[in-house]
């Protein structure tokens, strides 16, 4: 299996742009995971997904942060508009059984907003 | 006070040594993650474990559930176990702030 894949692996974009960063889970893995990684912060939980459903986003900063699963095999993390305190690395990652079950993870997209 | 804590916060150790990482929280947990992330990045899963010890290789981690501590343990170090090794609590998916291991020839 090829695991997590996330892309674009890196992303710069200006101010007030759109971002979106996009992620396939592993095959079979019935969840899926958000996070965001900062210096200051360490690892954050944004959202997570069973069965292409949102079950937890209270980790999403505000309103300028979106995310979808329109299907088991695809999902999208948005922000618009993006701000320069959004950089970060932003993984995704994937279990078979939510919470409970290992999580693996993505490579990341390192975002730098300008 | 912070949910998770991770003592030491840096940890650099000779080529051989044996090392200590520990994790304490102070929620109720069923299941606590050891993950690793490595200069470059990428995060990978170490171990998840609700009870007891596990050991895979030169890593040990073992868990106390209703002392609310864990402690992940590397024998005979090398320099490429030198990462950043991260405690997640289950259920609640909160991270600790990590340790930093290096680890010098």
């Amino acid at each position: 299996d090829a695991g997590v894949i996330q892309s674009p692996r890196h992303e710069v974009t200006e101010m007030g742009q759109e971002v979106t960063l996009r992620c396939k889970p592993i095959s079979g893995h019935n969840s899926l995971f958000w996070y965001r990684q900062t210096m200051m912060r360490g690892l954050e939980l944004l959202i997570y997904f069973n069965n292409n459903v949102p079950i937890d986003d209270s980790g999403m900063p505000e309103d300028r942060f979106s995310a979808k699963m329109p299907n088991a095999s695809f999902s999208t993390l948005k922000i618009q508009p993006s701000e320069p305190r959004d950089s970060a690395v932003y993984f995704c990652a994937s279990s078979v059984r939510g919470t409970a079950g290992e999580q693996y993870f993505g490579p990341g997209t390192r975002l730098t907003v300008t | 006070k912070n949910e998770v804590e991770q003592s030491p916060q840096n940890l650099t150790a000779q080529e051989g040594e044996f090392i200590t990482i520990n994790c304490s929280y102070s929620v109720g947990i069923s299941a606590l993650h050891w993950l690793q992330q490595h200069p470059g990045g990428g995060i990978v899963s170490l171990f998840m474990l609700s009870s007891g010890k596990k050991k895979h290789g030169r890593l040990i981690a073992t868990i106390n559930i209703q002392e609310k501590h864990s402690s992940l343990h590397i024998t005979a170090s090398h320099p490429r176990d030198s990462a950043v090794y991260i405690c997640a609590l289950h259920d609640k998916v909160i991270f600790g702030p990590g340790t930093s291991l290096s680890v010098i020839p």
